[in-house]
């Protein structure tokens, strides 16, 4: 079946030890999103890819960056993981940007920063 | 930016009564509205979406939901709640000015008892 694929489901890292969480798609959408859920929060979208286009949101912190080598992976990098990006992160697609356009997630990794 | 409102962060229902979750939106146009579910420790899965084609929306798991626009809602309903309905629910809007991803209410967690 095509999906999204988020590894690893759970990542604990340590207090400014850099992190990366990994997303793969087998839907060949156009477009990635990396999307930031806070413990009873709603989802707060970070940044996305249009192919290699990427768009970043006025107030995600420096701190979170994003690679998309290929049409299949995303990578969100956090370069100094603080105690408040512990956090559940999505990935999601879409074939193309629209108004009607549906947003596939993946299952989130969920982050730990000790 | 286009948003919407969830009324009520918790709602509990029996086991066979009739869901009725709220969501309003704020839009000077035409919205393209969606519901998510969530379940524990998973990502969302889309319930349905409202894309002006009908007003009655019909999605998955029995829910559908009805856009009406002279009171800005699109309530989320289902005739007889199941224990396996009990999760988080996510009315969202697609944002035009960040490449229409999502903009999601806070959320209303549904228990089924």
């Amino acid at each position: 079946d095509a999906m999204v694929i988020q590894n690893p489901r759970y990542q604990v890292t340590q207090f400014g030890k850099p992190v990366t969480l990994s997303c793969s798609q087998t839907l060949n959408h156009n477009v990635m999103y990396w999307y930031q859920q806070k413990s009873s929060q709603a989802p707060k979208l970070l940044f996305h890819y249009y192919d290699k286009d990427f768009n970043n949101e006025a107030d995600t912190p420096d701190n979170f960056q994003s690679r998309r080598p290929n049409t299949s992976f995303c990578f969100l990098d956090i370069r100094s993981p603080g105690l408040g990006d512990a956090a559940m992160y999505l990935c999601a697609t879409s074939r193309v940007t629209g108004p009607q356009e549906t947003q596939y997630f993946g299952p989130g990794t969920r982050l730990l920063v000790l | 930016a286009q948003s919407v409102t969830q009324l009520g962060s918790h709602v509990s229902v029996s086991e066979g009564a009739l869901v009725l979750l709220r969501c309003n939106y704020s839009s000077s146009v035409p919205p393209y509205l969606f519901w998510y579910v969530q379940y524990p420790n998973q990502g969302l899965q889309l319930l349905l979406k409202y894309t002006s084609a009908a007003t009655l929306v019909k999605g998955i798991n029995g829910f559908e939901a009805e856009f009406k626009k002279s009171e800005t809602s699109f309530h989320l309903t289902k005739p007889s709640a199941h224990m396996s309905d009990a999760a988080e629910y996510f009315c969202a809007v697609s944002d035009k000015n960040s490449g229409y991803a999502l903009n999601f209410g806070k959320g209303t967690s549904l228990l089924v008892t």
